[in-house]
Formats: C-alpha cells, sequence, structure tokens
C-alpha cells in the first residue's frame, strides 16, 4: 500500500533563513508521482510541483527547489531565504497506478509540517 | 479562468442529521475527487468521480455518497452523521482522470456534528 511519511511536525525558523521539509513515501509501483501542496490558514490547497518517478533531476523555482531521490524514497522541499509569507502547511502526496487498477488520481497526503516563519 | 469553489463554507449538523456538500469544477475539468481533513491531519481521499461516474473510492462507509452532473459540479452527501465526521471536506478537479493531473483544492467546507 501506499504511504506518505513527513517526520517533521512543526518547524520554526526566523526569516531569511533556509528550511528543508522532508518527505519519504512508499510504494510498489514503479511508475508514480509526487506532489507538495501549501495549505495556508485560509484551508485552500495550492499546488507547488508535481515529480513523476521516472524524473529524478532537481528543479528549482525562484527560492523554492526539490531533491527528488528514488534510491531513499524521498522527495524533500527546500525554501532558501524563507519569509513570513511562507507560513503554511505543506503537505507532500503520491499517486500511483495501484488502486483498484484503475486510471484515476487519488492523492495519498502525509500528516503535513507547520512551518512558522517569524519576523 | 474560474477556480474550485465549494458551498457552503461552514455548517454545523446535529449527530443523525444528513448534509449535502457542493463543488463547482474549474473550466474544463471532468475529474472530481472529495477527501476529508481532520485537524492537524493530511486530506484522505473519499471518492472520486470521472464523467458522471464513480472512478474510485477510498476507506469510507456507504453512507458517504457522491453525485457529478453533466456540467461537472459534484455534490457529497453524507448520511447519519457522526461526532467523527467533523472535518474539512476538501474538492478537487483535475483536467481528466490519471495519476499524472495535478488536482485543484477548492477553499473546502467546515463541517462541524455536535
Amino acid at each position: 500500500a501506499q504511504k506518505v511519511t513527513q517526520a517533521q511536525t512543526e518547524i520554526s525558523v526566523v526569516e531569511k533563513e533556509d528550511v528543508t521539509l522532508d518527505c519519504v513515501y512508499e510504494t510498489r509501483d514503479t511508475t508514480y508521482y509526487l506532489f507538495w501542496y501549501k495549505q495556508p490558514p485560509s484551508g485552500e490547497l495550492v499546488f507547488l510541483i508535481r515529480r513523476n518517478s521516472f524524473d529524478e533531476q532537481n528543479e528549482i523555482s525562484g527560492r523554492y527547489s526539490w531533491n527528488f531521490q528514488k534510491s531513499t524514497s524521498s522527495f524533500n522541499f527546500t525554501i532558501t531565504a524563507s519569509q513570513v509569507v511562507d507560513s503554511a502547511v505543506y503537505f507532500c502526496a503520491l499517486s500511483d497506478e495501484n488502486f483498484l487498477g484503475g486510471a484515476n488520481s487519488k492523492l495519498t497526503f502525509g500528516k503535513g509540517i507547520t512551518l512558522s516563519v517569524r519576523p | 479562468e474560474t477556480g474550485v469553489t465549494q458551498s457552503p463554507t461552514h455548517l454545523i449538523k446535529t449527530r443523525g442529521q444528513q448534509v449535502t456538500l457542493r463543488c463547482s469544477s474549474q473550466s474544463g475539468h471532468n475529474t472530481v475527487s472529495w477527501y476529508q481533513q481532520a485537524l492537524g491531519q493530511g486530506p484522505q481521499f473519499i471518492f472520486q468521480y470521472y464523467r458522471e461516474e464513480e472512478n474510485g473510492r477510498g476507506n469510507f462507509p456507504p453512507r458517504f455518497s457522491g453525485l457529478q452532473f453533466p456540467n461537472y459540479s459534484s455534490e457529497l452527501n453524507v448520511n447519519a452523521l457522526e461526532l467523527d465526521d467533523s472535518a474539512l471536506y476538501l474538492c478537487a478537479s483535475s483536467p481528466t482522470s490519471g495519476m499524472s493531473y495535478e488536482q485543484y483544492f477548492g477553499p473546502g467546507t467546515r463541517l462541524t456534528v455536535t
């Protein structure tokens, strides 16, 4: 069965510090997708990134970067020079084929990491 | 482009009652998924609808049911409400079914069961 573990529950940093959010996943499939979502206090989940299992290249988007390592089943997310607006709950999620054999896009989420960035 | 909308925003119900939550998908999206998010937890998949048919279901009892309409809007119905049903209910739409597509979430409906 698929599983996503976010061992960190709460992280607090001072503005401009770099912070890394860890994500470890489990799946028996060779084809799967990994996602990161941000949930601000308003409650709406905001899509940040999607990665497929065949693409292990790291990705950078502005202050955000992602490190995908299949060897350790990890998909970690780093925020460089954090800002107060980055304060939110961050979820890592997995979508794979092993769900009723159908082509659906069920997401399995981790429990989330609450990031607080202090001025 | 209109995003995913949900109604109502908040709802208070009594144990044993029934509730209907509504979701309007993002324009052009034919797939909608519903998730339950308990306080302090990650969202849990309830079910997905693709072109008006149920296309996968999570570990939720039959009293959780849904509908998708020809315009791809959707409803989540919960019968015989229990206290543990108190949660944020999130609707998400995607361009089509398939694990590669990112899902776009609505703001959620906060349900409180007393």
